[in-house]
């Protein structure tokens, strides 16, 4: 099945700077990778989504980017603000079941 | 649209009780998966569901663990005789076919 490993696990940032998050996934049948922030203590919420047919898609300070060829595919934040620390999840899925990376504590230092 | 519902929000069950955890999928969707988060862990895969059959279970304990999805009423997640190490947020998802998962927000199990 599907096995998706996401680095860092976690990550501290000064608010302002950008942060990069990085995941590769393992099926190449896989064509949706959806981006989750959680929150303590809350659902995950889902930020942003690529699919297989697109390299890139941008909303606002928050971009994807996908190589397919190379089976990895990250999460960029631009001008960090300490709103934007959570758990951030990276996931892969065929179109049936998804499969989860192990996550990323991303702290916005003020 | 009332979203994904997940009931209840949190349950303590005593060593060797059963717990039910029930989630309503949101209007439309016809996919149910649920996972498990330990703290400080990620979203670990246990089961996925369409209406009256089990998908992809491969996530889930042989033993034990047990989950379905009725043509009428919410989908179950069913844990029996329940140990410490079951003490988890247990979290519901669905979507249409593959895509935009949304979630519920979870049930918290303590077992004591």
């Amino acid at each position: 099945g599907e096995n998706v490993e996401q680095h860092p696990s976690t990550l501290s940032v000064q608010e302002g700077d950008s942060a990069v998050i990085k995941c590769t996934y393992s099926d190449s049948a896989s064509n949706y990778f959806p981006w989750y922030k959680q929150e303590l203590g809350k659902r995950p919420q889902l930020i942003i989504d690529i699919r297989s047919n697109v390299g890139e898609k941008k909303d606002q300070r928050i971009a994807v980017t996908l190589n397919k060829t190379a089976k990895h595919f990250s999460l960029h934040i631009t001008e960090t603000q300490p709103e934007d620390s959570a758990v951030y999840f990276c996931a892969a899925s065929t179109g049936n079941d998804m499969r989860f990376g192990a996550g990323t504590r991303l702290t916005v230092k003020p | 649209n009332a979203g994904v519902m997940q009931n209840p929000r949190h349950l303590v069950r005593r060593r060797g009780q059963e717990a039910r955890l029930r989630c309503s999928p949101m209007k439309g969707h016809s996919h149910v998966y649920w996972y498990r988060q330990l703290p400080e862990e990620g979203l670990k895969f246990m089961v996925y569901l369409q209406k009256e059959n089990i998908i992809d279970e491969s996530g889930m304990p042989k033993e034990r663990f047990s989950a379905e999805f009725p043509k009428e009423g919410p989908s179950i997640l069913r844990i029996q005789q329940v140990v410490r190490g079951d003490s988890a947020a247990y979290f519901c998802a669905s979507s249409k076919q593959g895509a935009g998962y949304t979630f519920g927000s979870g049930t918290r199990l303590t077992v004591v």
